[in-house]
């Protein structure tokens, strides 16, 4: 089965600044995707990111970035320009492809912004 | 177009009880997912259905009875509700492509007394 690890529980970064967020998963396959989620304390969780395994190239979304090591299985989201809109709890995710297309989540980490 | 909603947003029930959480999706979704939610332990999935007609136990589905009553309807049904099940739960769906992310409801805060 497969595993997805943050190992940060907490974080805190300076308004501007930019802050990575780290994620470790465990699987024996080859081909998945990967997911970061935000959850506001609106509780919505909305999705911030995707990743494909079989692509090389990092996933970016405007001040959302993704470092991806496929061998190290590591998938950590860097987030520039911070701001306070930021602040949240974020997870990331793991699917298999094909499927039913269940996701796996991490245990979350929560992220505050200081002015 | 509401995307995924969820009845009620918050519930408290007294040990015994029953109750049923519904969720509805507009978007067209095949696949439809029921999570949990308790601090500290991120989401983990109760029940999730592949597309209408079918159902299967996800990772916590002791206490939970889940129907798909059609393409954009999935309830979740707790029978005899215990303190363990104080959660929110959220309600997902997804489409059939594989790239495709799931999109949540709001959630329902549910407290067992």
């Amino acid at each position: 089965a497969q595993t997805v690890t943050q190992s940060q529980p907490e974080m805190s970064v300076q308004e501007a600044e930019t802050v990575t967020l780290s994620c470790t998963y465990d699987t024996s396959e080859s081909d998945y995707y990967l997911f970061w989620y935000k959850q506001p304390p609106s509780r919505q969780m909305i999705l911030v990111i995707r990743q494909e395994a079989y692509k090389q190239q990092n996933a970016t979304e405007n001040r959302f970035s993704v470092n991806f090591q496929k061998a190290a299985k590591s998938f950590s989201l860097k987030i520039s320009d911070s701001q306070l809109g930021d602040a949240a709890m974020y997870f990331c995710a793991y699917r298999s492809k094909g499927g039913s297309e269940k996701l796996v989540f991490g245990k979350g980490m929560k992220l505050t912004v200081n002015p | 177009n509401a995307g995924v909603t969820q009845t009620p947003k918050f519930q408290v029930l007294k040990t015994g009880q029953s109750m049923t959480l519904q969720c509805a999706q507009d978007m067209n979704h095949n696949s439809m997912y029921w999570y949990r939610q308790d601090p500290g332990m991120g989401l983990r999935l109760i029940y999730y259905s592949a597309s209408e007609g079918t159902t299967d136990k996800g990772e916590v589905p002791n206490g939970y009875n889940v129907s798909r009553l059609n393409k954009r309807e999935f309830s979740l049904r707790l029978e005899s509700a215990a303190p363990s099940q104080t959660s929110v739960y959220f309600c997902a769906s997804s489409g059939f492509a594989f790239s495709s992310e799931q999109y949540f409801g709001p959630g329902t805060r549910l407290t067992v007394t």
